[in-house]
């Protein structure tokens, strides 16, 4: 089955700072990638997601994410974050055998006044 | 487009009973709908697959006879905690694919079991 790997599992960043967080997937084909993102005792919001053709994918809240194939990687990018956006975020990689959706461990970010 | 209803947002229960927790696809057919278990500070975890008029496949490590899964038509998927302990407490949440390789998620169930 596919997988996500997120090597980071907290940030801190300062408010008005860039974002990078990191995500890793193992899959054999072409892959259905998502970042969605949860505040505590919230469902999941999906920031963007990519599935073929232009490889930088612009997202909602200000959010980047680029696949990078022979990196195996799909990082979100922010190039100013702003206190709101402290939450968890997961990566997902979708399709698969079974068109099943699989999770990262996620990362909680943290923002610095 | 490609709602899912969830419902309860929020049930709990005594220890020993049953819980049902519903998924409904409002303005489309969910032939597959996928259950994850979200317990705190941790990721969600992919329980079970539905497809309906068949049996659900469940991951591995998941008690089958524990979370009953029934797909019976294409707008609704229920997944039943069955003799509920406090340690089935979660976040479960639905999702199903649709056209043009997205997924809808439901709002998600917060499951505690007393």
């Amino acid at each position: 089955a596919q997988s996500v790997t997120q090597p980071d599992i907290h940030i801190t960043v300062s408010e008005g700072a860039s974002l990078e967080l990191r995500c890793n997937y193992s899959y054999g084909a072409t892959p259905y990638l998502f970042w969605y993102v949860q505040s505590p005792g919230q469902g999941l919001q999906l920031l963007l997601k990519y599935f073929s053709g232009d490889t930088l994918v612009q997202g909602i809240k200000g959010f980047e994410a680029e696949f990078k194939r022979s990196q195996s990687s799909f990082n979100l990018r922010k190039p100013s974050v702003h206190w709101s956006d402290a939450a968890e975020y997961f990566c997902a990689v979708g399709g698969g055998n079974n068109n099943d959706m699989r999770f990262g461990a996620g990362t909680r970010l943290t923002v610095k006044p | 487009g490609a709602v899912v209803s969830q419902h309860p947002s929020r049930v709990i229960c005594k220890s020993g009973t049953s819980v049902k927790i519903e998924c409904r696809s409002l303005d489309f057919q969910a032939t597959t709908m996928f259950w994850y278990r979200q317990f705190p500070k941790q990721s969600l975890m992919l329980m079970a697959t539905s497809n309906e008029g068949s049996k659900a496949t469940y991951e591995q490590g998941v008690e089958k006879d524990k979370f009953l899964i029934n797909h019976a038509s294409l707008t609704l998927s229920t997944l039943t905690v069955t003799s509920a302990h406090p340690e089935d407490s979660s976040f479960y949440i639905c999702s199903a694919p649709y056209t043009g390789a997205g997924y809808t998620f439901g709002s998600g169930t917060r499951l505690t079991v007393v």
